[in-house]
């Protein structure tokens, strides 16, 4: 199947400071990508959609201005998490598809705030 | 709006006795459905998937998965556990074949 990597597998830091994830697909062309968030013992809740070149679509109660998303390649979708907080510790999941394929999952971000 | 159940947060098997794990869907279209396993502190893993060819689906690890339109059902079964089964398991419904909505997942714990 296709590879998707995440960047980094897991950081720490300090609470105030901002956090970068990135997600790229190493042999296709993402032409959306997905965000999730996993609390421990939890399940994944989708977090947004983005498209390349597109402002990303955030779900329900999922603060655009905290969590923002860049999609600006077809191989490569940022999520930075600003001003982070203890509470915005968590596992973060990127997945990336080609078009009219299915998602390819990266290997998550653990995000510790603190 | 799609969803999906897993009852039993978690499923105890000794090695060597048949695995199942149970998934209930709901959705207003023909669905695609998913079955992802996920070890500690790691991504998600596909095991098989159903996209409306048969319904009985084999996926990696000797798991297979049939799926039953009459039950909404699309429950995971593997005839004989080994250890390295352990992890957790989630079922996962999906309207175009990449946005996933994800059940609550159940641990499969085996024991020797």
């Amino acid at each position: 199947g296709a590879v998707v990597s995440q960047h980094p597998s897991w950081v720490i830091c300090k609470s105030g400071t901002s956090v970068k994830i990135e997600c790229r697909s190493l042999d296709f062309q993402a032409t959306t990508m997905f965000w999730y968030r996993q609390f421990p013992k939890q399940s994944l809740m989708l977090m947004a959609t983005s498209n390349e070149g597109s402002k990303a679509t955030y779900e329900q109660g999922v603060e655009k201005d905290k969590f923002l998303i860049n999609h600006a390649s077809l191989t490569l979708s940022t999520l930075t998490v600003t001003s982070a907080h203890p509470e915005d510790s968590s596992f973060y999941i990127c997945s990336a598809a080609g078009q009219g394929t299915e998602a390819f999952f990266g290997q998550g971000t653990r995000l510790t705030v603190v | 709006a799609q969803s999906v159940t897993q009852l039993g947060s978690h499923v105890s098997v000794s090695e060597g006795a048949l695995v199942l794990l149970r998934c209930n869907y709901s959705s207003s279209v023909p669905p695609y459905l998913f079955w992802y396993v996920q070890y500690p502190n790691q991504g998600l893993q596909l095991l098989l998937k159903y996209t409306s060819a048969a319904t009985l689906v084999k996926g990696i690890n000797g798991f297979e998965a049939e799926f039953k339109k009459s039950e909404t059902s699309f429950h995971l079964t593997k005839p004989s556990a080994h250890m390295s089964d352990a992890a957790e398991y989630f079922c996962a419904v999906s309207e175009g074949f990449q946005k996933l909505v994800f059940g609550t997942g159940t641990r499969l714990l085996v024991s020797p």
